[in-house]
């Protein structure tokens, strides 16, 4: 079982560069979340998704962007990448808002 | 944007001893979560609490629901090399579509 799946793992990009963040979940959840963790510290969201076509802002939407087109993929983007956004990001899942997220493996983000 | 307070933050224990933390809130919860994160991958469930007072066991784990809603805690016993991480907790309460997470217990364990 794959559960969630992101790509790339790891990334260097320039100030100003653009990327999207792939996310793919193959559990069928209507829930998706993506979360940035700095050094030392906890999770913080950044855009949900309650189903296909329908997201939110989370804690710290600045500087993102994100689509929700079917249930399986919930890519994030960054448009214009700034050393604040050096972090590593997470993507989780959930079959609905009461119930446990499963996570990815993270994808390990540099800008320089 | 809220978090909850962990603590310790980290600690040093020696194989063999038993390991207590906690999570404590402003806010009343109606779900509690605690997570594993090891080094270079996502967080992975170990224990998730639905009601208050429930007491709830994996292995050499178990977890607490605070009686009050606003508190939670992890312990673990006879620590081995492999319990090393960081542990999370993860609350969430009514009205929102989100957890909202602990800043993490890094435990490292002495052989």
């Amino acid at each position: 079982n794959a559960g969630v799946t992101q790509t790339p793992k790891f990334r260097i990009l320039k100030i100003g560069q653009s990327m999207t963040l792939q996310c793919a979940q193959d559990m069928n959840h209507n829930y998706m979340y993506w979360y940035r963790q700095d050094p030392g510290m906890g999770l913080k969201l950044i855009y949900y998704s309650v189903g296909a076509g329908i997201t939110d802002k989370g804690e710290v939407p600045n500087g993102y962007n994100v689509s929700r087109s079917t249930t399986e993929y919930f890519p994030l983007r960054l448009e214009l990448a700034a050393p604040s956004q050096t972090s590593v990001y997470f993507c989780a899942s959930s079959r609905d808002r009461l119930n446990i997220q499963y996570f990815g493996a993270g994808t390990r983000l540099s800008v320089l | 944007g809220q978090q909850l307070n962990q603590s310790p933050q980290s600690m040093f224990i020696q194989e063999g001893e038993d390991v207590s933390m906690n999570c404590t809130s402003s806010s009343i919860f109606n779900t509690w979560l605690w997570y594993k994160q090891d080094p270079g991958e996502g967080p992975v469930l170990l224990i998730a609490l639905y009601k208050a007072g429930e007491l709830t066991s994996n292995g050499r784990l178990t977890a607490q629901f605070g009686i009050t809603r606003k508190d939670s805690f992890l312990n673990i016993s006879a620590s081995i090399p492999s319990d090393v991480g960081i542990y999370f907790c993860a609350g969430y309460y009514s009205g929102t579509y989100k957890y909202i997470f602990g800043t993490g217990t890094r435990l490292k364990v002495l052989a």
